[in-house]
């Protein structure tokens, strides 16, 4: 069956430090998501891609970085992590836009020491 | 520009009561509006979708909303509640990318 997969799904980190957290899907959708999740706020969208070589700034992508080589990944990069990053992310994808559902990972909870 | 507002953090209903949980949108073009639940360690799962067909759309586990462009309103409702409903819920807005709102944590007393 066609997924969406998340790694790695838990992670403490230091103030400073790279880190990167792998999106996977294997639906061959164009349009690919990530979303972190905090108490009162929802989910805001960090950084979207409609296709390969494709990347955009969502409301909240200071700090933070993508890249799209392939249809199957978007992989999401914290520079220099720090502790206002500290939160669950998810990653999302869907055929294109208006396509309806969008299909979500199960989730990477990210703490930054 | 496009948002998303979902009136009540919180709301506790009975076994058996009616749920409501609201949603006001703001998008200068009609949007596809979306339910999605989320139980605990989870990721977001699709509950029910407009895309500009019937106002009334009908989604999973006994849950409805109805769209009214009049009130800019995509309200959820169910008319009885169960204990497997307690969960949170996040309307969302698509016209190019989606957008959530805040959630409601919906809590089901016995």
């Amino acid at each position: 069956d066609a997924e969406i997969t998340q790694s790695p799904r838990h992670k403490i980190t230091e103030t400073g430090r790279q880190v990167t957290l792998a999106c996977h899907q294997t639906w061959n959708h164009n349009n690919m998501f990530w979303y972190r999740q905090d108490l009162g706020h929802g989910l805001r969208l960090i950084h979207y891609s409609y296709g390969v070589q494709d990347t955009n700034k969502g409301e909240v992508s200071d700090g933070y970085s993508v890249s799209r080589s392939n249809t199957e990944d978007l992989p999401l990069t914290l520079e220099s992590a720090a502790s206002s990053q500290t939160s669950v992310y998810f990653c999302a994808s869907r055929g294109g836009p208006n396509t309806g559902e969008l299909f979500f990972g199960e989730g990477s909870r990210l703490t930054v020491l | 520009a496009q948002s998303v507002t979902q009136l009540g953090s919180h709301v506790s209903v009975s076994e058996g009561a009616l749920v409501l949980l609201r949603c006001n949108y703001s998008s200068s073009v009609p949007p596809y509006l979306f339910w999605y639940v989320q139980y605990p360690n989870q990721g977001l799962q699709l509950l029910l979708k407009y895309t500009s067909a019937a106002t009334l759309v009908k989604g999973i586990n006994g849950f409805e909303a109805e769209f009214k462009k009049s009130e800019t309103s995509f309200h959820l409702t169910k008319p009885s509640a169960h204990m497997s409903d307690a969960a949170e819920y996040f309307c969302a807005s698509d016209t190019d990318k989606l957008i959530f709102g805040t959630g409601t944590r919906l809590q089901v007393f016995p």
